[in-house]
């Protein structure tokens, strides 16, 4: 079965810093990938996903992620941080096995400090 | 406008009383799925429906069940509550098109406690 890992449970930078969340997935083969933000009391919503059409994927508030097969990544990163990113971060990946299940890493809160 | 919602969006109850908690979309999907949410845990697949009348297991679903009976629901039914049912649920759908990498839509979310 696939699986997401996400280290870090709580990342914390500066606004005007670099956000790196890191996601590595287990598969083998070449798994659909997502990255979800969730806002306080909201639900999830999509930033960015890797159909495997490009290798970085540029989502929406200048989030984006590189998929690296070599190192089995999907890190996201945000050259400049802002205080409206501060939210929990959730990595997925799509089962290919014809079951259309999801797997959801256990998230990353990020934490901007002025 | 296109929306996940769910009802209620919180509830208190007590261990073995039968709850439903439903979830309509206005976006025409065929695909709904249902997560729980706990600390240090994510989301967890509970239930997942390809179109009515198909559902299948995601990777929790004990204690829960779903029916799909209509393309816009997708309640899902606790019939004898426990504590370890507490958590934060939400609803989710996308269309089939495309499946497995369409992107999901997610509801409100519903805070459930189970004393």
């Amino acid at each position: 079965a696939q699986s997401v890992t996400q280290l870090g449970s709580h990342v914390s930078v500066s606004e005007g810093a670099l956000v790196l969340l890191r996601c590595n997935y287990s598969s083998s083969v070449p798994p659909y990938l997502f990255w979800y933000v969730q806002y306080p009391n909201q639900g999830l919503q999509l930033l960015l996903k890797y159909t495997s059409a490009a290798t970085l994927v540029k989502g929406i508030n200048g989030f984006e992620a590189e998929f690296k097969k070599s190192e089995t990544s999907f890190h996201l990163t945000k050259p400049s941080a802002h205080m409206s990113d501060a939210a929990e971060y959730f990595c997925a990946v799509s089962e290919l096995s014809g079951t259309y299940k999801y797997i959801f890493g256990t998230g990353t809160r990020l934490k901007v400090l002025a | 406008e296109a929306q996940v919602t769910q009802n209620p969006r919180y509830l208190i109850t007590v261990t073995g009383k039968k709850l439903t908690v439903t979830c309509s979309q206005n976006m025409n999907h065929e695909y709904m799925s249902w997560y729980r949410q706990d600390p240090g845990l994510g989301l967890r697949q509970i239930y997942y429906s390809m179109n009515v009348e198909v559902t299948d297991k995601g990777d929790v679903p004990e204690g829960y069940k779903v029916s799909r009976k209509e393309k816009r629901n997708f309640p899902l039914i606790l019939e004898s509550p426990s504590p370890n049912q507490t958590s934060l649920y939400f609803c989710a759908s996308s269309s089939s098109g495309t499946l497995p990498s369409v992107t999901q839509y997610f509801g409100p979310g519903t805070r459930l406690l189970v004393l």
